[in-house]
């Protein structure tokens, strides 16, 4: 079994829609958690972390349950420029990244 | 303030050759990361470096690839020979720390294609 498992997506949406990816991991142990973004044949960038009391910021929501072992992200009111692969990131001793979720939001 | 630094950008070399990718890191960050990057996959964790210390090269090839960070600032990955499974893109991140919760900066990548 994987470490970090995504739905590889696509996930198509039109531009002001609601859109959540989850993410799974193996390790109960995991110390921290993040979600990264990266665009088409870029570097990944940090998109935000993600703590157990859930974050928000602006229109990204985080959302972690340690029971189910799974971490959550809630884009609202989608834009064009948030098409992009999403990546969820855990760190159990070292960071595991998931293959990454592919977001396409249309006109 | 400068990001992470990589070259080369772009690399082509036959099966068997050898390849070394350079990375800067951010001024001031203590840890470095070298990170694999297959089409279709998430980045994995090839070694990390704490100042010029190794914390973990679990996952490093050790039969073909080597790294070092010489005097806990640059650093360099080797492979020697290469073969077709590595072509992929070569991620090298830094972060300040060695905090679990410290972000990490990637630098742009060195795609490499072997032939």
């Amino acid at each position: 079994r994987k470490e970090v498992e995504q739905d590889p997506g696509p996930f198509n949406v039109p531009e002001g829609a609601t859109v959540a990816f989850n993410c799974t991991y193996s390790n109960s142990a995991s110390q921290s958690f993040f979600w990264y973004r990266q665009d088409c044949r870029k570097e990944p960038k940090l998109l935000m972390s993600v703590y157990s009391s859930g974050n928000e910021d602006g229109r990204f929501t985080a959302q972690l349950n340690r029971a189910s072992q799974y971490i959550s992200l809630l884009i609202r009111d989608s834009k064009l420029s948030d098409s992009a692969t999403y990546l969820c990131v855990v760190n159990f001793n070292k960071f595991y990244f998931g293959s990454g979720t592919k977001l396409n939001v249309k006109p | 303030e400068a990001g992470v630094a990589q070259s080369p950008r772009y690399k082509i070399i036959e099966k068997r050759q050898s390849v070394a990718f350079w990375c800067n890191p951010i001024s001031g960050h203590a840890t470095l990361y070298w990170y694999q990057q297959i089409l279709g996959q998430g980045p994995k964790l090839l070694i990390q470096f704490q100042n010029n210390g190794v914390v973990d090269d679990s996952q490093l090839p050790k039969d073909r690839f080597s790294a070092e960070r010489l005097k806990g600032v640059d650093s360099t990955l080797k492979i020697q020979p290469a073969k077709l499974e590595d072509s992929a893109v070569y991620l090298c991140a830094s972060s300040l720390g060695g905090s679990l919760a410290d972000t990490q900066y990637f630098g742009p990548g060195t795609r490499l294609t072997v032939l």
